[in-house]
């Protein structure tokens, strides 16, 4: 029973060129979060998906930005022409259900974007 | 969302009971109480979820006073592995949007 998988592990960009982050839920789970991390720091709420819809994306910058969580394979984070304070991890969680905050969020390894 | 307060780090030693204490003053009445635990480079991970008195699994116990303005979550008899992040958030079915503060960065020694 695989977990929460994310690809890349480790992402390099330079500035101005696109990063494409995805998210392969637990199986059986419809609801998708996407965080960011700073060194040192706790995780941001970023959006909030379920199966072809965002629920909330008020976490989310609204230049550059975007998530999608369509019918069929994984969730993407899609971060246009990238920055150096875009560096940062970039974690997924998945729940089965919409629970909010009683629901056990599963998470995966994360993403390190590098903007050089 | 009700805001998390947790010392910033704690040592203990291996065997010990570590408890790490988490003030929420402004909890809601039906908010719950959630505790993660993160290794360095990977995804954070339950621990134990409580709304009061006590909830005990075999990882930790949580312990909520009866005013439930602050947790104590319980790690009995720590090792080296235990080294992580402990992270406590407090939200109800409503809230998706968890704030996760800085965390107790919690160092076992040998």
């Amino acid at each position: 029973n695989a977990g929460v998988m994310q690809n890349p592990r480790h992402l390099v960009r330079r500035r101005g060129q696109e990063a494409r982050l995805r998210c392969s839920p637990m199986k059986g789970h419809s609801h998708v979060y996407w965080y960011r991390q700073l060194p040192e720091e706790g995780l941001k709420f970023m959006v909030y998906l379920q199966k072809e819809n965002i629920i909330d994306e008020s976490g989310m910058p609204k230049e550059r930005f975007s998530a999608e969580f369509p019918k069929e394979g994984p969730s993407i984070l899609r971060i246009q022409q990238v920055v150096r304070g875009d560096s940062a991890a970039y974690f997924c969680a998945s729940s089965p259900s919409s629970g909010g905050a009683t629901d056990t969020q599963y998470f995966g390894p994360g993403t390190r974007l590098t903007v050089l | 969302l009700a805001k998390t307060t947790q010392p910033i780090s704690m040592d203990s030693y291996e065997g010990q009971e570590v408890n790490i204490t988490c003030s929420h003053n402004n909890i809601a009445t039906n908010d719950y109480i959630t505790w993660y635990q993160q290794f360095p480079s990977q995804g954070p991970r339950f621990i134990i979820q409580g709304y009061k008195t006590k909830v005990t699994n075999e990882v930790a116990s949580l312990f909520i006073p009866a005013d439930r303005k602050s947790s104590t979550l319980s790690l009995p008899r720590v090792s080296l592995s235990d080294t992580a992040v402990y992270y406590c958030l407090v939200g109800d079915k409503g809230n998706y949007q968890l704030i996760w503060g800085a965390g107790t960065k919690l160092i076992i020694k040998p």
